[in-house]
């Protein structure tokens, strides 16, 4: 069974402040990994995408990959109240030879003026 | 029109209805999706067709007919819906993911259906 965990939230940080956004996997076969943001009534929007171990950094976002213990995190940096909204880790299986994306319930994040 | 595209944005119809959902890409991809997000569920995949072929049937109701004419255009028909059926219905592409141009999705707006 492939799974991607994460905690639904709320996840309340001050405006300027780092959020932290995690994701945990259940099956080893899955090589990429991606981060959508949802606002409320909206669909999902890609932010990141990452392939290999490491860290990978796009302006404010770091998406970093821990394959050995099978975890995926997100960090905003001086985070904005227009980062507010619902962001969904995707694990990607397609290797595993299906063309399925599993995506987690996605973590609501709250950003504080 | 740019990205993905799907019509109509809102629909409410009855159980015994018949209507039709449409996504446009205009991306290049080969592959297309069609996903239901309901409320406090992770989004589910409902069907993958890949170069106009089906390859993916994740134990869809018979009640949702896919269709997909061209690498472009992608249908969802529905008939004899029922209330728990009500959900956003997302559609996304992305290259072949056994090609080499990547797995990323990229999701249309969506429809937000409501059957009563």
């Amino acid at each position: 069974q492939k799974e991607v965990e994460q905690n639904s939230g709320p996840l309340s940080v001050p405006e300027g402040a780092i959020a932290s956004l995690n994701c945990t996997y259940s099956d080893r076969v899955s090589q990429s990994f991606f981060w959508y943001r949802q606002y409320s009534g909206k669909s999902p929007e890609l932010i990141m995408s990452i392939y290999s171990n490491g860290d990978k950094e796009d302006g404010r976002f770091t998406a970093q990959l821990n394959k050995a213990s099978q975890y995926v995190s997100l960090l905003i940096r001086d985070s904005q109240p227009s980062d507010s909204a619902t962001y969904l880790c995707a694990g990607d299986y397609s290797g595993a030879g299906s063309y399925q994306l599993t995506f987690g319930k996605g973590t609501k994040l709250s950003v504080i003026p | 029109e740019t990205g993905v595209t799907q019509t109509p944005r809102h629909l409410v119809m009855g159980m015994t209805n018949k209507k039709s959902l449409k996504c446009e890409q205009h991306l290049g991809h080969n592959a297309m999706y069609w996903y239901k997000q309901s409320a406090k569920k992770p989004l589910e995949l409902m069907f993958v067709y890949s170069l106009e072929e089906r390859v993916e049937n994740n134990s869809v109701p018979s009640r949702f007919s896919p269709e997909c004419p061209n690498s472009s255009h992608l249908f969802l028909h529905l008939h004899t819906l029922q209330p728990e059926d009500s959900a956003l219905y997302l559609c996304a592409s992305s290259q072949d993911p056994y090609g080499t141009g990547g797995t990323e999705q990229y999701f249309g707006p969506g429809t937000r259906l409501t059957v009563t």
